[in-house]
């Protein structure tokens, strides 16, 4: 079945520091890719997606691009705030596929410390 | 538009008793969906309705009972609470963009049941 596999966390890092989040994939099909964010208290808002091998989805200062030969869409921000404290979730849906389901990772938490 | 809206925020229930999620959305959209949320578990699929009038099981159905009631609105009822389902419980529905799948998700239900 389909399946994504994200870098476990928690991630703590200082205030314009680097980030990487690894997400990789397994699917059936030809699947869409995304990034949903969740705030504390708050639920899930879609951060940036791609829908085809070599797209690059970006929002906020965060991008990601698909690679279909790694089977990967690895999250990346060059200077991380600490208003981007949050928890981060890779999903993927199959494009026609029966149901439209997302199938998600099991989430990031992501510290930022000024 | 208020997007997706979901009531109650918080509930507590004891071992036994029965209650219903509400889930409304304004955004005319056709699929709505129910997710639990646990900790190291990411998000799981509990039932769907890809369209008004039909609603099909996903990945966690045992305990769960749904209903379409219009296009609007898409409640989850859980007839005899179980300690297992203390959970955070996500509506979303569903847009098609193009050829990806994106979904709009609400606040969340905070459930406790002892």
């Amino acid at each position: 079945g389909d399946s994504v596999t994200q870098m476990e966390g928690p991630v703590t890092l200082s205030e314009e520091a680097f980030l990487t989040i690894n997400c990789t994939y397994t699917a059936t099909g030809y699947p869409s890719l995304f990034w949903y964010v969740q705030y504390p208290g708050e639920g899930l808002q879609l951060l940036l997606k791609a829908t085809k091998a070599d797209d690059k989805g970006s929002n906020k200062g965060f991008e990601a691009t698909y690679r279909k030969e790694t089977t990967s869409f690895h999250l990346e921000k060059g200077s991380v705030q600490v208003s981007d404290s949050a928890v981060y979730f890779c999903a993927l849906s199959i494009s026609g596929g029966s149901n439209y389901k997302l199938t998600f990772g099991k989430g990031t938490l992501l510290t930022v410390n000024p | 538009n208020a997007g997706v809206t979901q009531t109650p925020k918080f509930q507590v229930l004891k071992t036994g008793q029965s209650m219903t999620l509400q889930c409304a959305q304004d955004m005319n959209h056709n699929s709505m969906y129910w997710y639990r949320q646990d900790p190291g578990m990411g998000l799981r699929l509990i039932y769907y309705s890809a369209s008004e009038g039909t609603t099909d099981k996903g990945e966690v159905p045992n305990g769960y009972n749904v209903s379409r009631l219009n296009k609007r609105e898409f409640s989850l009822r859980l007839e005899s609470a179980a300690p297992s389902q203390t959970s955070v419980y996500f509506c979303a529905s569903r847009v098609t963009s193009g050829n990806s799948y994106e979904q709009y998700f609400g606040p969340g239900t905070r459930l406790t049941v002892t």
